[in-house]
């Protein structure tokens, strides 16, 4: 059965203070690894999809890198509008035709001014 | 990317009804989920709707609980049935984006349920 767990369960950061976030996981093969930002009150918002170890993908302030068992959400200098869940999901290559996403339970990112 | 709306955003609703939520998409896409995130829990797939057949529930998911439609390539409808307040919840349309270049999954804005 596939697993992600994502630490820690909530992070509190001041305003330019540098951080990562961490998601372990285990799946028969991997299709791809996603992430997600979520506000409260709203739908998860893409941010990348990883495919293989050792890769790497920026957005603004975030990047996200890949090995075998775990993959980071490294934050730089982050801002107050960064605060939000931040969520990790795996995709398993089964049956060729399953897109199914398996998260884990995200990591509550708080930016203080 | 596609732009997905869903409706009702919220309702609140009595133990034994059902509901009915729609989700619409801008552009046509191929695959159709419906996920369930309650709180304090990750989000669960409840199934895959397929357009032009019967819908690929999860296990721990069932039709009757839980009935789908899939009319076209740019529509779906999820039903909770027979509704009790452990089904309070955010329902959450996500489609797979095809014309895309790359694996990427979007989500629409969810609907709040609360049962009582």
């Amino acid at each position: 059965e596939d697993q992600v767990t994502q630490s820690p369960e909530a992070l509190r950061l001041q305003e330019g203070e540098s951080s990562s976030l961490n998601c372990s996981y285990t799946v028969s093969g991997l299709r791809g690894l996603f992430w997600y930002r979520q506000d409260p009150g709203k739908g998860p918002e893409f941010l990348f999809t990883l495919y293989s170890a050792g890769e790497e993908k920026e957005k603004e302030r975030l990047k996200a890198t890949l090995t075998k068992k775990e993959s980071f959400l490294h934050i730089t200098a982050p801002k107050p509008e960064d605060s939000a869940t931040y969520l990790c999901a795996v995709q398993a290559v089964s049956g060729g035709s399953n897109y199914k996403l398996t998260f884990g339970k995200g990591t509550l990112l708080t930016v203080n001014p | 990317s596609a732009v997905i709306s869903q409706k009702p955003s919220r309702d609140i609703c009595q133990r034994g009804t059902s509901l009915t939520i729609q989700c619409q998409v801008d552009s046509q896409v191929t695959m159709m989920f419906w996920y369930r995130q309650q709180p304090g829990q990750s989000l669960t797939l409840i199934a895959t709707a397929n357009q032009g057949s019967e819908a690929t529930y999860e296990s721990g998911f069932v039709i009757d609980k839980f009935p789908i439609s899939r009319p076209n390539l740019t529509f779906s409808t999820l039903t909770v049935s027979n509704m009790s307040p452990e089904d309070s919840s955010i329902y959450l349309c996500s489609v797979r984006d095809v014309n895309g270049r790359d694996n990427e999954q979007f989500f629409g804005p969810g609907t709040r349920l609360t049962v009582l």
